[in-house]
């Protein structure tokens, strides 16, 4: 599985967009790109995944840059509750065992 | 909806002492993964199951063992506890095929002392 780059944290201002970049330069042509996100103490929650083409649920959008070395999560309107570590994962489609592996992610601090 | 539940969410251990963390899933899941979380790190993957009675290492299995008997359980075992595994664990579970997300639940958080 290919390797990502994030920033370890960004600021946000509540009710702006918050935008979180991913660089996963070595990506191969079968490999999608997953979204988790950690609230403190929590467990990992999934937010949205994508392979090639830009990707929107009631979450987050993704945007996935047209040589796919590149992703950003956008959070249309970040609230308080968005603060969290949140994970870029790259990850091969139909892989035999679903593996995921965590990198340490970038923290995102929501600011009132 | 439970989702994944892991029991318990807090012990402490002695050097040497052993335990069972337990995981379970409502969700018919066919794959389940064991993960630990050090302090400002990501999560590493310990083992994991493809099904009932198939189980493999990932990342760092060393000190852990794991057992699969039923498509909802999947335990992990620490025979001899050493402070190394202070750590939380998170236990998840996702469908079989495809892209399909995996589902964590809320973790134990253990101490080794």
């Amino acid at each position: 599985d290919a390797k990502t780059t994030q920033p370890p944290s960004m600021d946000c201002a509540e009710g702006r967009a918050a935008n979180l970049p991913c660089n996963h330069s070595t990506i191969s042509g079968n490999e999608y790109v997953y979204w988790y996100r950690q609230i403190h103490s929590q467990g990992p929650q999934y937010i949205i995944h994508g392979l090639k083409n830009n990707e929107t649920n009631e979450m987050a959008s993704l945007i996935i840059t047209e040589d796919r070395k590149s992703s950003t999560l956008i959070l249309p309107h970040a609230t308080l509750r968005d603060t969290a570590v949140y994970y870029c994962i790259v990850r091969e489609y139909g892989g035999a065992t679903n593996k995921l592996i965590f990198g340490t992610g970038t923290l995102l601090a929501v600011q009132p | 909806n439970a989702g994944v539940t892991q029991t318990p969410k807090f012990r402490i251990l002695k050097i040497g002492q052993s335990m069972t963390l337990q995981c379970a899933q409502d969700m018919n899941h066919n794959y389940m993964y064991w993960y630990r979380q050090d302090p400002g790190m990501g999560l590493k993957l310990i083992y994991y199951s493809v099904g009932a009675g198939i189980t493999d290492k990932g990342e760092v299995p060393n000190g852990y063992n794991v057992s699969r008997s039923t498509t909802e359980d999947f335990p992990l075992r620490l025979e001899l506890a050493a402070p190394s595994q202070t750590s939380v664990y998170f236990c998840a579970s996702s469908l079989t095929t495809g892209n399909q997300p995996q589902h964590f639940g809320d973790g134990t958080r253990l101490s080794i002392l």
